[in-house]
């Protein structure tokens, strides 16, 4: 079983729709999680990082269920700049700052 | 804030060269930092994990003498890739991590290193 596993995509979807990504990891002992976006050919962002409780950015809503071992993110009337691939990432379970591990990552397309 | 450079963004070299890429954190200090490669279509996946002072922590399959890692302050690392062959022609990125949770990382722009 992949360590971070997302839908390939590509999403397609109008300007101005709601969005949601999915995404599982395998290691339960797993600390800290963010959501990354990257354009092609580029380094990635951070997006933001995703609290147990849930947490809000503006358009962007991330939560995550330790039981399931799932992170969300949802993205509300989204933006032609919204284009980009978008990566799961986990960090270690040993606390501290551990290497990242990334998921393939979600391919969205915003269409005018 | 937050930023991090890293240079050169581009470098085509000769098999059997060796070339060094490096790494800084601009308006932060960072406790570690990390450097990872990424192939066309593929996720990054981290080679090796370096903290000022110290030797690097190596992935996995991931040959130390082949990738040197210095890290010479808490705003400074270098990778050398040695006797490049073209199989290591690659996307480099280098990201920086803050010394609080949750430990964001902030990546550099990434190095294109196409070995011929």
């Amino acid at each position: 079983r992949k360590e971070v596993e997302q839908d390939p995509g590509p999403f397609n979807v109008p300007e101005g729709a709601t969005v949601a990504f999915n995404c599982t990891y395998s290691n339960s002992a797993s600390q800290s999680f963010f959501w990354y976006r990257q354009d092609c050919r580029k380094e990635p962002k951070l997006l933001m990082s995703v609290y147990s409780s849930g947490n809000e950015d503006g358009r962007f809503t991330a939560q995550l269920n330790r039981a399931s071992q799932y992170i969300s993110l949802l993205i509300r009337d989204s933006k032609l700049s919204d284009s980009a691939t978008y990566l799961c990432v986990v960090n270690g379970s040993g606390g501290g700052a551990d290497g990242l591990t990334f998921g393939k990552g979600t391919h969205l397309i915003i269409q005018p | 804030g937050a930023v991090v450079s890293q240079h050169p963004s581009r470098v085509i070299c000769k098999s059997g060269t060796s070339v060094k890429i490096e790494c800084r954190s601009l308006d932060f200090q960072a406790t570690t930092m990390f450097w990872y490669r990424q192939f066309p279509k593929q996720s990054l996946m981290l080679m090796a994990t370096s903290n000022e002072g110290s030797k690097a922590t190596y992935e996995q399959g991931v040959e130390k003498d082949k990738f040197l890692i210095n890290h010479a302050s808490l705003t400074l690392s270098t990778l050398t890739v040695t006797s490049a062959h073209p199989e290591d022609s690659s996307f480099y990125i280098c990201s920086a991590a803050r010394g609080r949770s949750p430990y964001e990382q902030y990546f550099g722009p990434g190095t294109r290193l196409t070995v011929t």
